[in-house]
């Protein structure tokens, strides 16, 4: 059963703070992804990787890096939050599934950030 | 830049009945279509999905249709229950090739009552 955690359900921060957001899952998979929920936007990409220390921007990586430097790891950081960064952010991960194919995307739990 | 649309955004039908949600896509060469349903409070799962080289598949009392041609696909619910009430999101693979990303929908609340 692929499992994906987040380290935080939860996570109240101030303006001009470093938030670093953890996700891990336990299935061996290359892609990990970063997104973040907002009601009437739905699910945008922030940032996704697709290997150990590999990194793409996704729609709205503005305000955001990534790191990955393990396989199973993947974090998410908001060099210095401001307020409209408020949200739920979900962290996801998918097998390489080969040439033209797309696998499913398994998420982990979420991580509701205040920013105050 | 690619674009998926979903309709409606909320949709409340009774107990029994069927309901059905529309998306539209942009990119001609997404393959990959999946259905995600996040209860509330919960994340979000796959709950079927569609590839392009198919027109409809079927899981118990749901279903996904696919219309390459007119870029839209949908979902369709039958003999909706209470447990049916979430916030679906329908999704389309990104081209270019070699590509895991999904670009979703902007989600439909379904309510069904009893």
């Amino acid at each position: 059963d692929v499992k994906v955690t987040q380290s935080s359900r939860y996570l109240v921060k101030r303006t001009g703070e470093k938030v670093f957001l953890e996700c891990v899952q336990d299935m061996d998979h290359e892609n990990m992804f970063w997104y973040r929920q907002d009601p009437g936007l739905g699910l945008r990409l922030i940032y996704f990787s697709y290997d150990v220390k590999m990194k793409e921007k996704g729609d709205i990586p503005e305000g955001y890096s990534v790191s990955r430097e393990k396989k199973e790891r993947f974090s998410l950081i908001l060099e210095s939050a401001s307020t409209n960064q408020t949200s739920m952010y979900l962290c996801a991960s998918s097998p390489l599934s080969g040439p033209g194919i797309v696998s499913e995307q398994y998420f982990g739990p979420g991580t509701r950030l205040t920013v105050t | 830049g690619e674009n998926v649309e979903q309709h409606p955004s909320t949709l409340s039908v009774q107990e029994g009945d069927s309901a059905v949600i529309k998306c539209t896509y942009s990119d001609s060469a997404s393959n990959y279509f999946p259905w995600y349903k996040q209860e509330l409070g919960k994340r979000p799962q796959l709950i079927i999905d569609i590839r392009s080289n198919v027109g409809e598949k079927k899981d118990q009392r749901i279903a996904v249709t696919l219309n390459k041609t007119a870029k839209h696909f949908s979902l369709h619910i039958t003999e909706t229950q209470p447990e049916d009430s979430a916030v679906y999101f329908c999704a389309a693979s990104i081209s270019p090739y070699n590509t895991d990303k999904l670009i979703f929908g902007t989600g439909t609340r379904l309510q069904v009552f009893p």
